[in-house]
């Protein structure tokens, strides 16, 4: 069946160090793949999603590609901020409208 | 943007009683919403799919008489944890999905219910 299989944290990193998020997948057909993020006492916000091999997603600075050959959508960010600091979570949804599979979440504290 | 909210964010209850937790569309209507449950450690797992005026549908081993799954209108789909047990202790999350989005596999997300029984 589908699944997604998600690096496993706490990651803490320094402010403007980088940021990398394995993710990986299993499914049959073609995704889509997602990144949401959940911030402390919010829901879950969509941060950026590809939907074929080789799109790349980006927002706020974060960026993923969607990597078939490899089943990969690694989340990576170039200079991470404070304000980054929430749970990363990586999906997959295999039909519109249809049920999403998500990885374990990843949390990410950056320190001053 | 889409807000969804979801009350209440946090409930202590005793073994035995029954808990509803709420999830409300604020800017939108959604004919489909989600509801998901989240284990420590690991990832959300769908618990069932709510559809506005029918009945919800449930994945595999999700026990239909104990959470039981309404979805009166198109704005609000309630969960009830039916005579809660501490192995019901969880985090439950719901989504919705809006009707007539061109983007339809974009889900909304409310903040989630800790639930803890006692």
């Amino acid at each position: 069946g589908d699944s997604v299989t998600q690096m496993e944290g706490p990651v803490t990193l320094s402010e403007e160090a980088f940021l990398t998020i394995n993710c990986t997948y299993t499914a049959t057909g073609y995704p889509s793949l997602f990144w949401y993020v959940q911030y402390p006492g919010e829901g879950l916000q969509l941060l950026l999603k590809a939907t074929k091999a080789d799109d790349k997603g980006s927002n706020k600075g974060f960026e993923a590609t969607y990597r078939k050959e490899t089943t990969s959508f690694h989340l990576e960010k170039g200079s991470v901020q404070v304000s980054d600091s929430a749970v990363y979570f990586c999906a997959l949804n295999r039909y519109t409208g249809n049920q999403f599979y998500f990885g374990t979440g990843t949390s990410l504290t950056v320190i001053p | 943007g889409a807000v969804v909210s979801q009350h209440p964010s946090r409930v202590i209850c005793k073994s035995g009683t029954s808990v509803k937790i709420e999830c409300r569309s604020l800017d939108f209507q959604a004919t489909t919403m989600f509801w998901y449950r989240q284990f420590p450690k690991q990832s959300l797992m769908l618990m069932a799919t709510s559809n506005e005026g029918s009945k919800a549908t449930y994945e595999q081993g999700v026990e239909k008489d104990k959470f039981l799954i309404n979805h009166a209108s198109l704005t609000l789909s309630t969960l009830t944890v039916t005579s809660a047990h501490p192995e019901d202790s969880s985090f439950y999350i719901c989504s919705a999905l809006p009707l007539g989005r061109i983007a339809k596999n974009i889900q909304y997300f409310g903040a989630g219910t800790r639930l803890s029984v006692l």
